[in-house]
Protein backbone atom coordinates (compact mmCIF):
# COMPACT_ATOMS: atom_id res chain seq x y z
CA UNK A 1 0.00 0.00 0.00
CA UNK A 2 1.30 3.46 -0.88
CA UNK A 3 2.01 5.73 2.39
CA UNK A 4 1.96 8.92 0.67
CA UNK A 5 0.39 9.54 -2.70
CA UNK A 6 0.78 12.49 -4.83
CA UNK A 7 -1.88 13.23 -7.93
CA UNK A 8 -1.40 14.36 -10.54
CA UNK A 9 2.79 12.69 -11.17
CA UNK A 10 3.17 15.36 -14.30
CA UNK A 11 1.33 18.62 -14.60
CA UNK A 12 1.94 20.74 -17.74
CA UNK A 13 0.36 24.17 -17.80
CA UNK A 14 0.22 27.70 -19.27
CA UNK A 15 1.20 30.71 -17.27
CA UNK A 16 -1.90 32.42 -15.88
CA UNK A 17 -4.00 28.98 -15.09
CA UNK A 18 -5.20 27.88 -11.46
CA UNK A 19 -4.24 24.53 -11.37
CA UNK A 20 -4.12 21.48 -8.09
CA UNK A 21 -2.22 18.73 -6.51
CA UNK A 22 -3.91 16.55 -4.61
CA UNK A 23 -1.99 14.79 -1.11
CA UNK A 24 -3.25 11.90 0.53
CA UNK A 25 -1.48 9.86 3.70
CA UNK A 26 -2.88 6.60 5.09
CA UNK A 27 -0.77 6.31 7.55
CA UNK A 28 -2.68 7.74 10.02
CA UNK A 29 -0.34 10.78 10.56
CA UNK A 30 -1.26 14.35 12.18
CA UNK A 31 0.54 16.32 10.21
CA UNK A 32 1.45 17.21 6.95
CA UNK A 33 3.76 19.12 4.48
CA UNK A 34 4.42 20.62 1.23
CA UNK A 35 7.71 21.43 -0.38
CA UNK A 36 9.39 22.44 -3.29
CA UNK A 37 12.28 21.29 -5.07
CA UNK A 38 14.30 23.39 -7.39
CA UNK A 39 15.62 22.72 -10.82
CA UNK A 40 19.13 22.83 -8.45
CA UNK A 41 17.32 19.74 -6.77
CA UNK A 42 17.10 22.20 -3.56
CA UNK A 43 14.56 21.41 -1.53
CA UNK A 44 12.26 24.17 0.90
CA UNK A 45 9.48 23.75 3.00
CA UNK A 46 6.23 25.72 1.68
CA UNK A 47 3.54 24.92 4.33
CA UNK A 48 2.94 22.36 7.69
CA UNK A 49 -0.69 21.32 8.53
CA UNK A 50 -1.11 19.71 12.09
CA UNK A 51 -4.74 18.20 12.64
CA UNK A 52 -5.85 20.20 9.81
CA UNK A 53 -4.95 23.60 11.62
CA UNK A 54 -1.70 25.70 9.99
CA UNK A 55 2.12 25.49 11.49
CA UNK A 56 4.12 27.12 8.83
CA UNK A 57 3.72 29.36 5.85
CA UNK A 58 7.04 29.65 5.11
CA UNK A 59 7.00 32.84 2.98
CA UNK A 60 4.87 31.49 -0.06
CA UNK A 61 2.84 34.00 -2.62
CA UNK A 62 -0.46 34.65 -1.61
CA UNK A 63 -1.02 32.40 -5.18
CA UNK A 64 -0.38 28.92 -3.24
CA UNK A 65 -3.03 28.19 -1.10
CA UNK A 66 -2.96 25.07 0.76
CA UNK A 67 -6.33 22.89 2.23
CA UNK A 68 -6.58 20.26 4.47
CA UNK A 69 -10.15 18.63 4.57
CA UNK A 70 -9.23 16.14 7.14
CA UNK A 71 -5.82 14.91 8.65
CA UNK A 72 -5.10 12.50 5.83
CA UNK A 73 -5.33 14.87 3.08
CA UNK A 74 -3.87 17.90 2.31
CA UNK A 75 -4.10 19.86 -1.40
CA UNK A 76 -1.80 22.42 -2.67
CA UNK A 77 -3.68 24.55 -5.13
CA UNK A 78 -2.00 27.36 -7.06
CA UNK A 79 -3.61 30.24 -9.13
CA UNK A 80 -2.05 32.66 -11.63
CA UNK A 81 0.79 29.96 -12.52
CA UNK A 82 4.08 31.87 -13.64
CA UNK A 83 7.17 30.12 -14.79
CA UNK A 84 9.20 30.55 -11.65
CA UNK A 85 6.38 27.80 -10.09
CA UNK A 86 8.03 25.24 -12.49
CA UNK A 87 9.25 22.71 -9.85
CA UNK A 88 8.97 19.14 -8.55
CA UNK A 89 6.02 19.28 -5.76
CA UNK A 90 6.63 16.97 -2.52
CA UNK A 91 4.02 16.01 0.06
CA UNK A 92 4.99 14.74 3.41
CA UNK A 93 4.03 13.10 6.32
CA UNK A 94 5.00 12.57 9.98
CA UNK A 95 3.70 11.05 13.00
CA UNK A 96 3.33 14.51 14.93
CA UNK A 97 5.37 17.50 15.66
CA UNK A 98 7.78 15.55 17.22
CA UNK A 99 11.33 16.50 16.65
CA UNK A 100 12.89 13.20 16.08
CA UNK A 101 9.64 12.43 13.86
CA UNK A 102 10.60 11.00 10.02
CA UNK A 103 8.75 12.29 7.62
CA UNK A 104 7.50 10.36 4.61
CA UNK A 105 7.47 11.78 1.27
CA UNK A 106 4.96 11.22 -1.68
CA UNK A 107 6.69 10.44 -5.11
CA UNK A 108 6.38 14.09 -6.39
CA UNK A 109 4.74 16.22 -9.05
CA UNK A 110 6.39 17.77 -11.81
CA UNK A 111 5.13 21.01 -12.57
CA UNK A 112 6.05 22.85 -15.89
CA UNK A 113 4.23 26.10 -16.75
CA UNK A 114 5.22 26.85 -20.18
CA UNK B 1 20.01 32.05 10.58
CA UNK B 2 19.28 28.03 10.53
CA UNK B 3 20.95 26.85 7.81
CA UNK B 4 22.73 23.81 6.27
CA UNK B 5 25.84 23.17 4.17
CA UNK B 6 26.08 20.28 1.76
CA UNK B 7 29.80 22.25 0.02
CA UNK B 8 29.67 19.00 -2.93
CA UNK B 9 27.00 18.99 -5.32
CA UNK B 10 28.74 15.50 -6.64
CA UNK B 11 30.95 13.18 -5.43
CA UNK B 12 32.28 10.09 -7.14
CA UNK B 13 34.21 7.49 -5.78
CA UNK B 14 35.06 4.25 -6.56
CA UNK B 15 33.26 0.80 -5.10
CA UNK B 16 34.50 -0.17 -2.07
CA UNK B 17 36.64 3.09 -2.02
CA UNK B 18 35.42 4.92 1.69
CA UNK B 19 32.85 7.61 1.45
CA UNK B 20 32.54 11.24 3.37
CA UNK B 21 29.04 13.04 2.47
CA UNK B 22 30.26 16.39 4.51
CA UNK B 23 27.56 18.50 6.27
CA UNK B 24 27.37 21.55 8.13
CA UNK B 25 24.99 23.27 9.80
CA UNK B 26 24.55 27.05 11.68
CA UNK B 27 22.16 26.72 14.74
CA UNK B 28 21.82 28.60 17.50
CA UNK B 29 20.70 25.49 19.94
CA UNK B 30 21.33 21.71 20.38
CA UNK B 31 20.81 20.65 16.81
CA UNK B 32 18.62 17.78 15.71
CA UNK B 33 20.16 16.41 12.30
CA UNK B 34 19.19 13.59 10.04
CA UNK B 35 20.27 12.56 6.48
CA UNK B 36 17.57 11.41 3.54
CA UNK B 37 17.96 9.68 0.65
CA UNK B 38 16.91 9.52 -3.13
CA UNK B 39 17.59 6.79 -5.33
CA UNK B 40 17.23 6.38 -8.56
CA UNK B 41 12.85 6.34 -9.25
CA UNK B 42 12.23 6.47 -6.30
CA UNK B 43 10.97 8.58 -3.31
CA UNK B 44 13.26 10.75 -0.41
CA UNK B 45 13.33 8.64 2.65
CA UNK B 46 15.20 8.90 6.09
CA UNK B 47 18.20 7.05 5.98
CA UNK B 48 19.58 7.99 9.46
CA UNK B 49 19.21 10.25 12.21
CA UNK B 50 21.68 11.52 14.70
CA UNK B 51 19.35 10.93 17.86
CA UNK B 52 19.53 7.02 17.18
CA UNK B 53 23.10 7.03 17.05
CA UNK B 54 22.12 4.06 14.07
CA UNK B 55 24.22 2.58 11.38
CA UNK B 56 22.06 1.96 8.23
CA UNK B 57 23.11 0.51 5.34
CA UNK B 58 26.94 0.55 6.50
CA UNK B 59 26.41 4.38 6.94
CA UNK B 60 27.12 6.51 9.92
CA UNK B 61 26.79 9.29 10.97
CA UNK B 62 28.75 11.69 14.23
CA UNK B 63 27.68 14.88 15.16
CA UNK B 64 30.27 16.97 15.99
CA UNK B 65 29.53 20.35 18.11
CA UNK B 66 32.86 21.76 17.84
CA UNK B 67 33.20 21.57 14.22
CA UNK B 68 29.03 22.01 13.56
CA UNK B 69 28.95 18.89 11.57
CA UNK B 70 27.37 16.29 10.94
CA UNK B 71 28.81 14.13 8.21
CA UNK B 72 28.03 10.82 6.63
CA UNK B 73 30.48 7.85 6.05
CA UNK B 74 30.77 4.61 4.80
CA UNK B 75 33.93 2.59 4.55
CA UNK B 76 33.36 0.72 1.52
CA UNK B 77 31.29 2.47 -0.72
CA UNK B 78 28.89 0.14 -2.75
CA UNK B 79 27.45 0.92 -6.20
CA UNK B 80 23.65 0.62 -4.93
CA UNK B 81 24.50 3.85 -2.95
CA UNK B 82 24.23 5.85 -5.57
CA UNK B 83 22.06 8.30 -5.01
CA UNK B 84 21.24 11.85 -3.77
CA UNK B 85 21.45 12.88 -0.05
CA UNK B 86 20.31 15.47 1.61
CA UNK B 87 21.23 16.59 5.09
CA UNK B 88 18.66 17.82 7.35
CA UNK B 89 18.10 19.96 10.35
CA UNK B 90 14.86 20.39 11.93
CA UNK B 91 14.31 24.20 13.12
CA UNK B 92 12.68 24.78 15.93
CA UNK B 93 10.47 28.04 17.03
CA UNK B 94 11.02 29.03 20.26
CA UNK B 95 10.53 26.24 22.66
CA UNK B 96 7.51 24.46 20.16
CA UNK B 97 8.80 22.54 17.24
CA UNK B 98 6.85 22.99 14.04
CA UNK B 99 8.38 20.24 12.38
CA UNK B 100 9.93 22.40 9.75
CA UNK B 101 13.52 20.87 8.56
CA UNK B 102 16.04 22.63 6.36
CA UNK B 103 17.66 20.75 4.23
CA UNK B 104 21.13 20.97 2.72
CA UNK B 105 21.56 21.60 -1.20
CA UNK B 106 22.40 17.98 -1.56
CA UNK B 107 25.09 16.07 -2.78
CA UNK B 108 25.02 13.03 -5.56
CA UNK B 109 26.86 9.94 -4.73
CA UNK B 110 28.09 8.16 -7.74
CA UNK B 111 29.49 4.70 -6.67
CA UNK B 112 31.92 3.55 -9.84
CA UNK B 113 32.29 -0.05 -10.82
Amino acid sequence: DTAVSQTPKYLVTQMGNDKSIKCEQNLGHDTMYWYKQDSKKFLKIMFSYNNKELIINETVPNRFSPKSPDKAHLNLHINSLELGDSAVYFCASSQDLGQYNEQFFGPGTRLTVL
Amino acid sequence: AQRVTQPEKLLSVFKGAPVELKCNYSYSGSPELFWYVQYSRQRLQLLLRHISRESIKGFTADLNKGETSFHLKKPFAQEEDSAMYYCALVDYHGSSNTGKLIFGQGTTLQVKP
